[in-house]
């Protein structure tokens, strides 16, 4: 089984609200990754996680919070979010260690209106 | 600190015909390097990559691409193209020494024309 999986698809949220994006492997990664991205543009790091532990925070605003609740579970609590992070969120994962490949999920597309 | 440059935004090419999405980067280290393939409305695949050894790197779907350490590139090719192949392509680079962050290009929008 080589799938991330990301939920909802879709979401559309107001500014006031607080909603959650949900990733999961069964891999046996150790390593899960959060990046933005939007329209025409790369991915771009948000969080790392390495053994279910916070290493990376590209400087991301507080209104988005990780979490890894285990080994196989990362989520993205959103909360008082503003129309410019309207984008695809993608999940990664990846065996820890330089140079391993990293298993992307199809995404969750926001929309914050 | 390390970059990825991929010169073509487009790439409009005839189905058969061949094709070189080109990549450079700037590293002051030994490095990693990645291309990764994201159809529409999805995320984002692995077609290759080098680590270490043979500067020619075959992956997925026909593609190949060689590492040039003197001129820093990393070049995708595809002898023959396929309508299927339409799609973004990404070039990546780790510097593998200091951390796995992935550093993306800007992306080629591969274009296939029947």
């Amino acid at each position: 089984d080589t799938e991330v999986t990301q939920t909802p698809k879709h979401l559309v949220m107001g500014m006031t609200n607080k909603k959650s994006l949900k990733c999961e492997q069964h891999m046996g990664h150790r390593a899960m990754y959060w990046y933005k991205q939007k329209a025409k543009k790369p991915p771009e790091l948000m969080f790392v996680y390495s053994y279910e532990k916070l290493s990376i925070n590209e400087s991301v605003p507080s209104r988005f919070s990780p979490e890894c609740p285990n080994s196989s579970l990362l989520n993205l609590h959103l909360h008082a979010l503003q129309p410019e992070d309207s984008a695809l969120y993608l999940c990664a994962s990846s065996h820890e260690g330089f140079g391993e490949t990293q298993y992307f999920g199809p995404g969750t597309r926001l929309l914050v209106l | 600190a390390q970059s990825v440059t991929q010169l073509d935004s487009q790439v409009p090419v005839f189905e058969e015909a061949p094709v070189e999405l080109r990549c450079n980067y700037s590293s002051s280290v030994s490095v990693y390097l990645f291309w990764y393939v994201q159809y529409p409305n999805q995320g984002l695949q692995l077609l290759l990559k080098y680590l270490s050894g043979s500067t020619l790197v075959k992956g997925i779907n026909g593609f190949e691409a060689e590492f040039n350490k003197s001129q820093t590139s990393f070049h995708l090719r595809k002898p023959s193209v396929h309508i299927s192949d339409t799609a973004e392509y990404f070039c990546a680079v780790s510097e593998g020494s200091t951390t796995d962050k992935l550093i993306f290009g800007t992306g080629t929008r591969l274009q296939v024309f029947p």
